[in-house]
């Protein structure tokens, strides 16, 4: 059975801080990864997809992928208020759907 | 660009009951995927449908089926609901069969079904 593994949290940190969320997976065939964020109440919105080894860069967000290590994080950098919210880590292996882990509430703190 | 959207937003029926959620996808995708939140947990994969064609479905049981339209928007139905059934039920569209090209899903603000 496919995983995908996260730590639920909360991780907490200090607003203008570094905040990064770490997911491993198991199935080696895995091709596509990406970062949901949801708020509470609402629908997963996409932040980052990383498909090659090495990271990936879009704003304050860095993909990082390893796939030797089935692991794949994020870094969010200036963390701000408003960044709070539950991040879910999904795997794709070039099925027909997306396996998500249980996902890491952050909390980014005045 | 219209994005997807989800009808209703929030539903409630009782045990043994019967719903259908319904789903439209945006504008130029012909694929349509279904995923089931339940509190607290990630989202599980029910089913997709491309080209009116059920195309791959996660563990979930005969009582949830759908449909796609010509227009490619979809229905999710649940037969015999159970409590275990209140989630938020998520709607997702692309342009592509996914993990075909590498196509993220976009999902719709989702509908939160609560079963009494």
């Amino acid at each position: 059975q496919k995983e995908v593994e996260q730590n639920s949290g909360p991780l907490s940190v200090p607003e203008g801080a570094i905040a990064s969320l770490n997911c491993t997976y198991s199935d080696r065939g895995s091709q596509s990864f990406f970062w949901y964020r949801q708020y509470s109440g609402k629908s997963p919105e996409l932040i980052m997809s990383i498909y090659s080894n090495g990271d990936k860069e879009d704003g304050r967000f860095t993909a990082q992928l390893n796939k030797a290590s089935q692991y794949v994080s994020l870094l969010i950098r200036d963390s701000q208020p408003s960044d709070s919210a539950t991040y879910l880590c999904a795997v794709n292996d070039a099925g027909n759907m997306l396996t998500f882990g249980g996902g890491t509430r952050l909390m980014v703190k005045p | 660009e219209t994005g997807v959207t989800q009808s209703p937003t929030h539903l409630i029926k009782t045990r043994g009951q019967q719903v259908t959620l319904r789903c439209s996808s945006q504008s130029g995708h012909n694929t349509v995927s279904w995923y089931q939140q339940a509190l607290g947990q990630g989202p599980q994969f029910i089913f997709q449908y491309y080209r009116e064609e059920e195309n791959g479905r996660g563990n979930f049981p005969p009582r949830f089926s759908g449909l796609q339209f010509p227009n490619y928007s979809s229905e999710l139905n649940v037969n015999a609901l159970e409590l275990d059934d209140s989630a938020l039920y998520l709607c997702a569209s692309s342009s592509q069969k996914v993990g075909t090209g590498n196509s993220p899903l976009h999902f719709g603000n989702g509908t939160r079904l609560t079963v009494t």
